[in-house]
């Protein structure tokens, strides 16, 4: 199974700042098949990036995903209040899919 | 619009089953995949295994093996997840998924919670 570790678990940021989010893979995957979604509490995740560095439809620019092996990133070039949320990432390369634990994005 | 919608919140013994559906609109329901995930409460996302929704083959976890069956009905475009054996630990939201072609997932149902208690 592949394990997906994210880092930082919780960030605290402003409006207005950029943020970088990392997940780690326990051994290297196509940059083709790892995702990211956004949640926030009470709703369904809502995907955000797909092939590592994909927008799906409707994600605004400041979302962009780069990466490939085991070291992936989203960032968030300038924080608007309604992107404090938890990320997660997704590996589809190989079942069982696994998502990381997940990133906490905090007001500060 | 795409839309996944769930059955409503269930409540159950240890030991008890429950099926939980699915029923997909705006888009031809055969020709992609289903998969389900579920979230425990405070915790991360898991994968629980998915559905061809044209052949009705399946994948599932094995974590789940043995107690886990998926099912479709082309007539309603729904589909079941049938989980088994309930554990306290089960307890958690489950949610279905459509994946559009590599397995991400672009449109997910709005998630079913199902409570495991005594």
């Amino acid at each position: 199974e592949i394990v997906l570790t994210q880092s930082p678990g919780t960030l605290s940021l402003s409006p207005g700042e950029r943020a970088t989010l990392s997940c780690r893979a326990s051994q290297s995957i196509s940059s083709t098949y790892l995702a990211w979604y956004q949640q926030k509490p009470g709703q369904a995740p809502r995907l955000l990036i797909y092939g590592a560095s994909r927008r799906a439809t409707g994600i605004p620019d400041r979302f962009s995903g780069s990466g490939s092996g085991t070291d992936f990133t989203l960032t968030i070039s300038r924080l608007e209040p309604e992107d404090f949320a938890t990320y997660y990432c997704q590996q589809y390369t190989r079942t069982p899919y696994t998502f990381g634990q997940g990133t906490k994005l905090e007001i500060k | 619009q795409v839309q996944l919608v769930q059955s409503g919140t269930e409540v159950k013994k240890p030991g008890a089953s429950v099926k939980v559906s699915c029923k997909a609109s705006g888009y031809t329901f055969t020709n992609y995949g289903l998969h389900w995930v579920r979230q425990a409460p405070g915790q991360g996302l898991q994968w629980m295994g998915w559905i061809n929704a044209g052949d009705g083959d399946t994948e599932y976890s094995q974590r789940f093996q043995g107690r886990i069956t998926f099912t479709r009905e082309t007539s309603t475009s729904t589909v079941y997840m049938e989980l088994r054996s309930l554990r306290f630990e089960d307890t958690a939201v489950y949610y279905c998924a459509r994946a559009p072609g590599l397995d991400w997932y672009d449109n997910w149902g709005q998630g079913t919670l199902v409570t495991v208690s005594s």
